[in-house]
């Protein structure tokens, strides 16, 4: 079956190191994007893909990239982890359909940064 | 720009009591309206969804439609079950075909036996 997988599930960094936070899907959608979500804001889009070496920025891209080499995956790097980005992270992919397509979350991965 | 609007949580409701999240968005035009729900400890998954006004939208019991004029997509459920605990998304993706999703900042529901 399809799916979409993160790594790792969890993660504890120190503030200033760099982190990595994989996101794999079998799904072969073109669209894939990464999310956070905070108590009080919902999930707010940080970065998102319509292709391979297509990326855009979404609303709290700051601190944050991305790079799409190929169709399954999309990894988010922290560049020099704050711990006002201590949260769960959230991918998601879907097929290009007018915006009416179903997007496919993956698990989530917690990120505490100290 | 773009916005979603829920009711604001914690709601709790016994077993078998009826269910309403209001939600109401902002857009041009004729946005598509999705319900994504998350279970404690997972990701989001689709609920249901319309992509058109008068379209409603069903599934696992739960109803939604897509009201042009008053610009809302209201959740609706007869008889909740534990089961049904969960935080629930109301979300809009832009007339005109962008992919993004815009979201509602969710509703925690407990149902209680």
């Amino acid at each position: 079956d399809a799916e979409i997988t993160q790594s790792p599930r969890h993660k504890i960094t120190e503030t200033g190191r760099q982190v990595t936070l994989a996101c794999h899907q079998t799904w072969n959608h073109n669209n894939m994007f990464w999310y956070r979500q905070d108590l009080g804001h919902g999930l707010r889009l940080i970065h998102y893909s319509y292709g391979v070496q297509d990326t855009n920025k979404g609303e709290v891209s700051d601190g944050y990239s991305v790079s799409r080499s190929n169709t399954e995956d999309l990894p988010l790097t922290l560049e020099s982890a704050a711990s006002s980005q201590t949260s769960v992270y959230f991918c998601a992919s879907s097929e290009t359909a007018g915006g009416m397509e179903t997007q496919y979350f993956g698990p989530g991965t917690r990120l505490l940064v100290l | 720009g773009d916005s979603v609007t829920q009711m604001e949580g914690p709601v709790t409701l016994s077993e078998e009591a009826f269910l309403t999240i209001n939600c109401t968005y902002t857009a041009t035009g004729y946005p598509s309206l999705f319900w994504y729900v998350q279970y404690p400890g997972e990701g989001l998954q689709l609920l249901l969804k319309a992509t058109k006004a008068d379209d409603k939208g069903s599934n696992k019991g739960f109803e939604a439609t897509y009201r042009k004029e008053t610009t809302s997509f209201h959740l609706e459920k007869g008889s909740v079950q534990v089961s049904d605990s969960a935080v629930y998304f109301c979300a809009l993706t832009p007339e005109g075909g962008s992919e993004k999703l815009v979201f509602g900042k969710g509703t925690k529901l407990t149902v209680n036996p």
